[in-house]
């Protein structure tokens, strides 16, 4: 079974800086999909970027981006010139064929404070 | 990416009573999912809503605790029965196609069990 890892339940980050956020998984598929979701204390679940496993480009969305290492099975979010609106959960999220039924697998989310 | 409402947005309950949340989505979705999210905890998915037919429930999950209908493409809904205080948490529910496994968040439903 796909196991999603993050091992820092609390980052801080001074405003404007750059903050990465770790994440592993566990699978035994080639081809998988990658999500970062961030909850603001609003509670919204809002998907910030995604990664296709056969992509060899790392995905950007603007100010974030991924660093997705396949044989190392690491996909770690960079934020950069980090806003105080940044501060949230994020959960890092696996979805393979292994994952039958379109069901993701979330990691145990990594807590983010901004600081002034 | 779909709009998707849930209804009630909270609600505070008393034990042994049952409370219906609803999730709505703006275009048909193939998917929909319901999760139940404790404080400072990941989501747990609760059951895949089906159209048409039964929900399929994760481990732990049943359907005389958590029944769930989905009666068409654009909507479905979780009712939590018989609840007791451990009842408390965020009820989330997702859509998705299926195809690249990107699931969307309706806004969630905080309930307070007492």
């Amino acid at each position: 079974a796909q196991t999603v890892t993050q091992s820092q339940p609390e980052m801080s980050v001074q405003e404007a800086e750059t903050v990465t956020l770790s994440c592993t998984y566990d699978t035994s598929e080639s081809d998988y999909y990658l999500f970062w979701y961030k909850q603001p204390p609003s509670r919204q679940m809002i998907l910030v970027i995604r990664q296709e496993a056969y992509k060899q480009q790392n995905a950007t969305e603007n100010r974030f981006s991924v660093n997705f290492q396949k044989a190392a099975k690491s996909f770690s979010l960079k934020i950069s010139d980090s806003q105080l609106g940044d501060a949230a959960m994020y959960f890092c999220a696996y979805g393979g064929q292994e994952t039958s039924g379109s069901r993701l697998t979330f990691g145990e989310g990594t807590q983010l404070t901004v600081n002034p | 990416s779909a709009v998707i409402s849930q209804k009630p947005s909270r609600d505070i309950c008393q034990r042994g009573t049952s409370l219906t949340i609803q999730c709505q989505v703006d275009s048909q979705v193939t998917m929909m999912f319901w999760y139940r999210q404790q404080p400072g905890q990941s989501l747990t998915l609760i059951a895949t809503a089906n159209q048409g037919s039964e929900a399929t429930y994760e481990s732990g999950f049943v359907i005389d605790k958590f029944p769930i209908s989905r009666p068409n493409l654009t909507f479905s809904t979780l009712t939590v029965s018989n609840m007791s205080p451990e009842d408390s948490s965020i009820y989330l529910c997702s859509v998705g196609q299926g195809i690249s496994y990107e699931q969307y968040f309706g806004p969630g439903t905080r309930l307070t069990v007492t």
